[in-house]
């Protein structure tokens, strides 16, 4: 079973403040994912990582980025929050082949 | 484009119930996976397939790839309110793990 936290699990800010979200995992796991998802919605993939200095954006188009200096930490950041980003972050890692993904609890972002 | 088509969007039953979910694509995958999520958490691994034709089952929960690895379904036999959450089915496909829209599952007792 994989450990990955995330922290906060929720957060309400005002229009234009930066924030991270962020995530650590404890398995060693090269592969990291950050999905964004509204409610009743699917999971859309926005930043993912196979490793160490290895970042890639993903199918659906974010203001945030994301840095992975070390394996184990996968922060998302957003330099200036608006109230269309208000939505719940998943955070995931992987370490099989057939790409099983091991879930945090989700950040909950409100954005007023 | 959502590659992944989940049916029934919502599904609300009897305890005691059964009740069969799918998945569906027009794209192969090399695995599809199970997972459900319940309010304010993230998903939970529930089942991985990887061959078409297999079945797998976890206790009440019956599992099935279809023969040309597009689609799935997932059959609960008795339902309890303890499976009341949201279902979601993943495909791994060329590097990538896509997601359908999920089934909002409610048991009532």
């Amino acid at each position: 079973e994989a450990d990955i936290y995330q922290t906060p699990r929720y957060l309400v800010i005002g229009t234009g403040k930066k924030i991270t979200l962020e995530c650590s995992q404890t398995m060693g796991h090269d592969k990291m994912y950050w999905y964004q998802q509204d409610p009743g919605m699917e999971l859309h993939l926005i930043h993912y990582s196979y490793g160490v200095n290895s970042t890639e954006k993903g199918d659906l188009s974010s203001e945030s980025t994301v840095s992975r200096i070390r394996t184990e930490h996968f922060p998302l950041t957003l330099e200036s929050a608006r109230p269309s980003h208000t939505s719940q972050y998943l955070c995931a890692t992987t370490g099989t082949s057939v790409g099983e993904l091991f879930f945090g609890e989700g950040s909950r972002l409100t954005v007023l | 484009t959502q590659l992944l088509e989940q049916s029934p969007q919502f599904l609300s039953i009897q305890e005691g119930e059964n009740l069969t979910v799918y998945c569906n694509s027009s794209s192969v995958f090399s695995s599809l996976q199970w997972y459900r999520q319940e309010p304010g958490e993230g998903p939970v691994l529930l089942v991985t397939v990887v061959t078409g034709g297999e079945v797998k089952k976890l206790k009440r929960l019956t599992f099935q790839f279809g023969d040309a690895r597009k689609d799935s379904s997932l059959h609960i036999t008795a339902a309890q309110p303890g499976d009341t959450g949201l279902y979601l089915c993943a495909g791994l496909g060329n590097n990538d793990m896509r997601f359908g829209a999920g089934t909002r599952l409610t048991v009532k007792p």
